[in-house]
């Protein structure tokens, strides 16, 4: 089993729609969790850091379930530049380990 | 701010042929990482380090090696390239502490490497 697996995708969905990105992690002793945003040909970068009591971002809000190892990430409005890899990160020791990642395409 | 930054940007080896891709951050960083992607794949981490003259295995080190002589330097080499090493290569530097939410990577923009 993947130390960190995501919805396969890839997701496509009208502009303004709500679209929800889940992600688990297989080893209870991870510490960090985190998403990321990746455009094509283009290097990662931090969406946001996801807390336990759960965090938003404008449009973007986080969950993390630590119970069932769960970690989730809800776009609203979504817009066209929001089309993107999503990357769910999980730190583990000094171990960042990254998912496959969901394609998100936003249909105009 | 020059953040994290890689050479060579692209680069094409021969089967059994040695490179070194070269990481260095300015930003003070104690831990830095190196990754693989492969394409419509997710980052395989292959090598990491908490600090100059310490570093560890990742996922997938197996034909690698990495050096990490001073805080902003962090070398990844391939000793015999074979096909299976063309990917594009990230490497990343954090602060490295484990509170919630800490030890967000800064990238650099990828290192494209084809092994023929």
């Amino acid at each position: 089993r993947k130390e960190v697996e995501q919805d396969p995708g890839p997701f496509n969905v009208p502009e303004g729609a709500t679209v929800a990105f889940n992600c688990t992690y297989s080893n209870s002793a991870s510490q960090s969790f985190f998403w990321y945003r990746q455009d094509c040909r283009k290097e990662p970068k931090l969406l946001m850091s996801v807390y336990s009591s759960g965090n938003e971002d404008g449009r973007f809000t986080a969950q993390l379930n630590r119970a069932s190892q769960y970690i989730s990430l809800l776009i609203r409005d979504s817009k066209l530049s929001d089309s993107a890899t999503y990357l769910c990160v999980v730190n583990r020791d000094d171990k960042i380990i990254f998912g496959k990642g969901t394609r998100l395409h936003i249909l105009p | 701010n020059a953040g994290v930054t890689q050479t060579p940007k692209f680069r094409i080896l021969k089967i059994g042929q040695s490179m070194t891709l070269q990481c260095t951050q300015d930003m003070n960083h104690n831990y830095m990482y190196w990754y693989r992607q492969d394409p419509g794949m997710g980052l395989k981490l292959i090598y990491y380090s908490v600090g100059a003259g310490i570093t560890d295995k990742g996922e997938v080190p197996n034909g690698y090696n990495v050096s990490r002589s001073t805080t902003e330097d962090f070398p990844l080499r391939l000793e015999l390239a074979a096909p299976s090493q063309t990917s594009v290569y990230f490497c990343a530097s954090g602060l490295g502490t484990s509170a919630p939410g800490a030890n967000v990577l800064t990238f650099g923009a990828g290192s494209r490497l084809t092994v023929l």
